[in-house]
């Protein structure tokens, strides 16, 4: 069974903090990652993708992927309130067709004016 | 970024009633699409995926002759919630994808919020 965990939150900070939101994942195979941001009642927005091991800087957004610890994550610099939201992560691997991607549950994020 | 519409964006119907919902990718062509479902303050429940001209794959758990899906086109995929009951109330979804270098997210349209009374 591939699965995708993430914290369910709700992940709370400061405006202009750091939100730090983290995923784990169970395909060692796994070659695409995402981070999608849902806004309450809204469909998911894509935000973010890595494919290679490191760092990926975009805006305040940084997402960070070690495939050894099969762990990829999404750091918000300068968290605003409009960043309040719940964040997905959503991994692809080898061998799944179609595109297929899996889904974690989605982090709560929380930003306190 | 690809833009992925949905139509209507939101039905009230009454039970026993069919609903057809659109989907379309609007700037691209859609190797695939993909039908999910979310219930309030839940994750995203994927229903079903479908290539154009061919069958839909279904998740385990969702009935095929309920949720309906017909894929005519790179650009257009349809979901029909047949015999529609209270219990089918929720937030409907549609994303689109493309391959691609590393492979390619998957891009959603807004949702459709179907109400059955």
């Amino acid at each position: 069974q591939k699965e995708v965990e993430q914290n369910s939150g709700p992940l709370s900070v400061p405006e202009g903090a750091i939100a730090s939101l983290n995923c784990t994942y169970s395909d060692r195979g796994s070659q695409s990652f995402f981070w999608y941001r849902q806004y309450s009642g809204k469909s998911p927005e894509l935000i973010m993708s890595i494919y290679s091991n490191g760092d990926k800087e975009d805006g305040r957004f940084t997402a960070q992927l070690n495939k050894a610890s099969q762990y990829v994550s999404l750091l918000i610099r300068d968290s605003q309130p409009s960043d309040s939201a719940t964040y997905l992560c959503a991994v692809k691997g080898l061998g799944t067709s179609y595109d297929k991607v899996i889904f974690g549950p989605g982090t709560s994020l929380s930003v306190i004016p | 970024g690809a833009v992925v519409s949905q139509h209507p964006s939101r039905v009230i119907c009454k039970s026993g009633t069919s609903v057809k919902i659109e989907c379309r990718s609007l700037d691209f062509q859609a190797t695939t699409m993909f039908w999910y479902r979310q219930f309030p303050k839940k994750s995203l429940m994927l229903m079903a995926t479908s290539n154009e001209g061919s069958k839909a794959t279904y998740e385990q758990g969702v009935e095929k002759d309920k949720f309906l899906i017909n894929h005519a086109s790179l650009t257009l995929s349809t979901l029909t919630v047949t015999s529609a009951h209270p219990e089918d109330s929720s937030f409907y979804i549609c994303s689109a994808s493309f391959l691609g270098v590393g492979g390619s997210g998957q891009f959603f349209g807004p949702g459709t919020r179907l109400t059955v009374l």
